[in-house]
C-alpha cells in the first residue's frame, strides 16, 4: 500500500527546533520529488519545500528559508524536515507529500495524514 | 512569485446543483494546474492535474478547464460527498502556490 506517515509534531516553545519525519511504503522514495506542506489552523494550504527524486534540488519557501532544511535517509525510505527558530506562525499541520510522476513540475498524488505543530509560550 | 486567486470563496449550494468555481493565476502559468479537494480534519485529495485532467477515481461530474491565466473547476450536479474545501494550484513554477481555497457549504 503507497503511504506516507509523518510523526515528529508537538507542542514548542518559539526558538526551539524540531524535527519532522515523513516514512514512505509502498513505493521508493528515492524514485520521487517529495514535497512538505503546511496549513495553519483554519487556514489554507502553504507550500514550504521539495526534494528533488535525486536528492540532488532543494527549493523553499521564502518564509521559511534559512530556518528549514530539508532531508532523506534513502536506507529507511524516510523523508525528515529539520525547523529551527520556531516561531508562533509556524505553528500548522505538516503534510509530506509525492509528486505524482516523480518530477518537480508535477502535482501531488499522496498525502500523509499530517502531524501538527504548536509553537507557543 | 505567482499569486494564485479563487472566486468565491463561500458558496452555498444544494444538491444537483451545477457548481463553478473560478482560479485566477498572476502570470501566464499554461495549463499547469491542478485542483484538490479537502476535507474537515483529512489531507487535500488530487482531483485534476494539467487543468482538465481527471485523476483515477474521481468521478466524471468533476470537471476542469482553461489555460493561462484563468481556470475553472465545474461540478455538474453536486453530491453529498463534494461538500468540501477546494483549492487550485500552479506548478509551473517554484514557489509552488496554491490559491485561498473555495468553501462548498450546504445550502
Amino acid at each position: 500500500q503507497v503511504q506516507l506517515v509523518e510523526s515528529g509534531g508537538g507542542v514548542v516553545q518559539p526558538g526551539q527546533s524540531l524535527r519532522l519525519s515523513c516514512a514512505a511504503s509502498g513505493f521508493t522514495l528515492s524514485s520521487f520529488a517529495l514535497h512538505w506542506v503546511r496549513q495553519a489552523p483554519g487556514k489554507g494550504l502553504e507550500w514550504v519545500t521539495v526534494m528533488s527524486y535525486d536528492g540532488l534540488n532543494e527549493f523553499y519557501a521564502d518564509s521559511v528559508k534559512g530556518r528549514f532544511t530539508i532531508s532523506r535517509d534513502t536506507s529507511k525510505n524516510t523523508l525528515f524536515l529539520q525547523i529551527n527558530g520556531l516561531r508562533p506562525e509556524d505553528t500548522a499541520v505538516y503534510y509530506c507529500a509525492r509528486s505524482t510522476s516523480g518530477g518537480l513540475r508535477d502535482t501531488f498524488d499522496i498525502w500523509g495524514q499530517g502531524t501538527m505543530v504548536t509553537v507557543s509560550s | 512569485d505567482i499569486q494564485m486567486t479563487q472566486s468565491p470563496s463561500t458558496l452555498s449550494a444544494s444538491v444537483g446543483d451545477r457548481v463553478t468555481i473560478t482560479c485566477r493565476a498572476s502570470q501566464n502559468i499554461g495549463a499547469w494546474l491542478a485542483w484538490y479537494q479537502q476535507k474537515p480534519g483529512k489531507a487535500p485529495e488530487l482531483l485534476i492535474s494539467k487543468a482538465s485532467t481527471l485523476e483515477n477515481a474521481v468521478p466524471l461530474r468533476f470537471s476542469g478547464s482553461g489555460s493561462g491565466t484563468e481556470f475553472t473547476l465545474t461540478i455538474s450536479s453536486l453530491q453529498p460527498d463534494d461538500f468540501a474545501t477546494y483549492y487550485c494550484q500552479q506548478y509551473t513554477s517554484y514557489p509552488i502556490t496554491f490559491g485561498p481555497g473555495t468553501k462548498v457549504d450546504i445550502k
